[in-house]
């Protein structure tokens, strides 16, 4: 089965600019995950999906990060306005359901300058 | 708030010794538990699992202890070989699954 897909690979911005990533899940995969990982760091969940459903937004900074899942498949995540501590590497994972076996993308390389 | 604590945070071997990583959690309810091994550069790849009706898993040369009681799990992985450096990553999935947290991570080095 294909992988978890995402795009873009790599992304320079300026702070106080937006960007946008996108992920595709493995098909029929229920649950899907945004991680943020700074360098030197352990995967900090962002957002948990559960289809179309948000379960877990708890650690999102929502004044300036959004994201959607339109139709329980593929998601997106937007930055608006970025800042320099935004720079990390931005995965995007899913499962076939909770607490299953997470597969990850090859994630998106921010760089906030 | 829920945290998991890893340690050591960094780890040297010699080959064919045993490395040993463990996990502190904060979240009596958690129930889930996952090993990531990532490499520089990479994605996390998961290598071995644990729930919490379980006391050990085994695969090859990966084990996994798990001790409620205590809140703490531990890695163990056998004959190490080179391509086991790399940096791993322990999980805790929380109440009802909601509530994932990562450990900050452990840097392997297996010296040949």
């Amino acid at each position: 089965e294909a992988g978890v897909a995402q795009s873009p690979r790599y992304k320079i911005i300026e702070k106080r600019q937006s960007v946008a990533f996108w992920c595709n899940p493995i098909s029929g995969h229920a649950t899907l995950y945004w991680y943020q990982q700074i360098l030197g760091q352990g995967p900090k969940l962002l957002i948990q999906f559960q289809n179309n459903g948000v379960v877990d937004d708890s650690q999102l900074p929502k004044d300036r990060f959004s994201a959607e899942r339109l139709k329980g498949v593929d998601s997106t995540l937007k930055i608006q306005p970025a800042k320099l501590e935004d720079s990390a590497v931005y995965l995007c994972a899913s499962s076939r359901d909770r607490a299953r076996e997470q597969y990850f993308g090859p994630g998106t390389r921010l760089t906030v300058t | 708030g829920e945290n998991v604590e890893q340690h050591p945070s960094t780890l040297s071997v010699q080959e064919g010794d045993s490395a040993v990583i463990k996990c502190t959690y904060s979240d009596s309810a958690s129930n889930y538990f996952p090993w990531y091994k990532q490499e520089l550069g990479k994605r996390p790849q998961l290598i071995i699992d644990i729930r919490s009706n379980v006391g050990e898993k085994k695969d090859q040369r990966i084990a996994v202890t798990l001790n409620k009681t205590a809140k703490h799990f531990s890695l163990h992985i056998t004959e190490t070989q080179p391509e086991d450096s790399a940096v791993y990553f322990c999980a805790a999935f929380g109440t009802s699954y909601d509530k994932v947290i990562f450990g900050p991570g452990t840097s392997l080095s297996v010296i040949p």
